[in-house]
């Protein structure tokens, strides 16, 4: 079935360098694509989220990118720090009747080198 | 900050017991969410609850599990019969409305199957 999934399991980075979290989806109807940050032993915290009809978002230190071409969905981290180790989900919020559902993918564990 | 909180922090119980896992969702959110997460995998959606009614429920959520919110405030999940890969971490997330996409989640549940 369409799910959404991500293309590295770890990335480590230096601190103070720049992240790319990279994530791919199938499900081309979605309406919503969310990251989130899920550190050891928490649950997971919103960071960020794009529309479907836009390509790029920016917040604090964070950016997404949005490929519906390509159906690829990006995380950028600026300036990298300690606090920034987690793992990282990419998810899609449900097709249906606004249940709002979130189908999350595999995960990217990110790893700050100090 | 508001919080959703979730209790117990960890369950051990024996295969074929009951466990209720409970959850106060922040105060004035409307929608509110079980996912479970297995050790090492990815986060799962279990169902979601609006207007005191199931939305919408996922494979995973047989005839085992249940939710209800009984007094307006905690919001629960039943497992009736528990099966030893119903050992997971159980999450419970809220939404304030359909507006957004930021479901905040709560520290979750670790439940331990024996």
């Amino acid at each position: 079935g369409e799910s959404v999934g991500l293309h590295l399991p770890t990335l480590s980075v230096q601190e103070g360098d720049n992240s790319i979290i990279n994530c791919a989806y199938s499900n081309s109807a979605s309406d919503y694509f969310i990251w989130y940050k899920q550190e050891s032993g928490k649950g997971p915290q919103f960071i960020i989220d794009i529309r479907s009809n836009m390509d790029k978002r920016q917040g604090q230190r964070v950016t997404v990118l949005l490929n519906k071409t390509v159906k690829h969905l990006s995380l950028q981290i600026a300036a990298t720090q300690p606090g920034d180790s987690a793992v990282y989900f990419c998810a899609e919020n449900g097709s249906g009747a606004g249940s709002y559902q979130l189908t999350f993918g595999k995960g990217t564990k990110l790893s700050v080198i100090p | 900050e508001p919080e959703v909180t979730q209790t117990p922090s960890h369950q051990v119980t024996q295969m074929g017991q009951e466990v209720i896992l409970r959850c106060v969702p922040i105060s004035n959110h409307l929608y509110f969410y079980w996912y479970r997460q297995i050790l090492g995998q990815k986060v799962e959606f279990l169902v979601s609850f609006y207007n005191n009614e199931i939305s919408e429920k996922s494979e995973i959520f047989d005839d085992q599990f249940s939710v209800e919110r009984p007094d307006g405030s905690n919001f629960t999940l039943k497992i009736r019969s528990t099966k030893l890969e119903d050992s997971a971490m159980y999450f419970c997330a809220t939404l304030r409305d359909r507006g957004n996409n930021e479901q905040f989640f709560g520290p979750g549940t670790r439940l331990t199957v024996l």
